[in-house]
């Protein structure tokens, strides 16, 4: 059965934290996203990397980074965790080509203090 | 860009009662997919739409596409409480997929 995993389902991180949100996926994509969650405002693309090494902005880049070292790990890095990040953090994977479907994580759930 | 645009935000029905989301796109798309949401959970692909003016049915769940491929809807006949949820459409972007913000579902038994 296809996959994703999240490190954490809850976590509770202190203001100018580094934080770091792991996600692994068993299907062997090539694509793998990281979005946040708040009420009313949808799914929000932070990163997203669609090789090894390879990473792409989405549509609210500013105060994460990403890391792929691996082809089934995407890491989410806030270098300094802020209070206006908290929020559900979703990662997806998906294989390359239209019309595939894209599976998610379980979603970790950040409240940084 | 391309933008995605769901409505409504927000619906409330009695268990029994008809429900449509909307979607509409700024572009045209190559296809189309809807995703499920629970309560607590993480978006669950339902189906993709590929052609234009297709339909697809999942049991009391109704799938279009637009002719012009701009736009589709999801309708759900005599909810049920299991249908509670966010549904979300999505259109490729690239190697992402553009979300629309959802419609989330609230069914009153």
């Amino acid at each position: 059965d296809v996959k994703v995993t999240q490190s954490s389902r809850y976590l509770v991180k202190r203001t100018g934290e580094k934080v770091f949100l792991e996600c692994v996926q068993d299907m062997d994509h090539e694509n793998m996203f990281w979005y946040r969650q708040d009420p009313g405002l949808g799914l929000r693309l932070i990163y997203f990397s669609y090789d090894v090494k390879m990473k792409e902005k989405g549509d609210i880049p500013e105060g994460y980074s990403v890391s792929r070292e691996k082809k089934e790990r995407f890491s989410l890095i806030l270098e300094s965790a802020s209070t206006n990040q908290t929020s559900m953090y979703l990662c997806a994977s998906r294989q390359t080509g239209g019309g595939y479907e894209q599976y998610f994580g379980p979603g970790t759930r950040l409240t940084v203090t | 860009g391309q933008q995605v645009m769901q409505i409504p935000q927000y619906q409330h029905v009695q268990e029994g009662e008809d429900f449509t989301t909307y979607c509409n796109s700024s572009t045209t798309l190559s296809n189309i997919q809807w995703y499920k949401q629970r309560p607590g959970g993480h978006p669950v692909f339902l189906i993709q739409l590929v052609k234009s003016g297709e339909v697809k049915k999942q049991k009391r769940l109704t799938f279009q596409f637009g002719e012009a491929k701009k736009n589709s809807s999801l309708h759900i006949t005599a909810t049920q409480t299991t249908d509670v949820g966010t549904y979300f459409c999505a259109g490729p972007s690239g190697y992402a997929l553009n979300f629309g913000k959802g419609t989330s579902l609230l069914v009153t038994p």
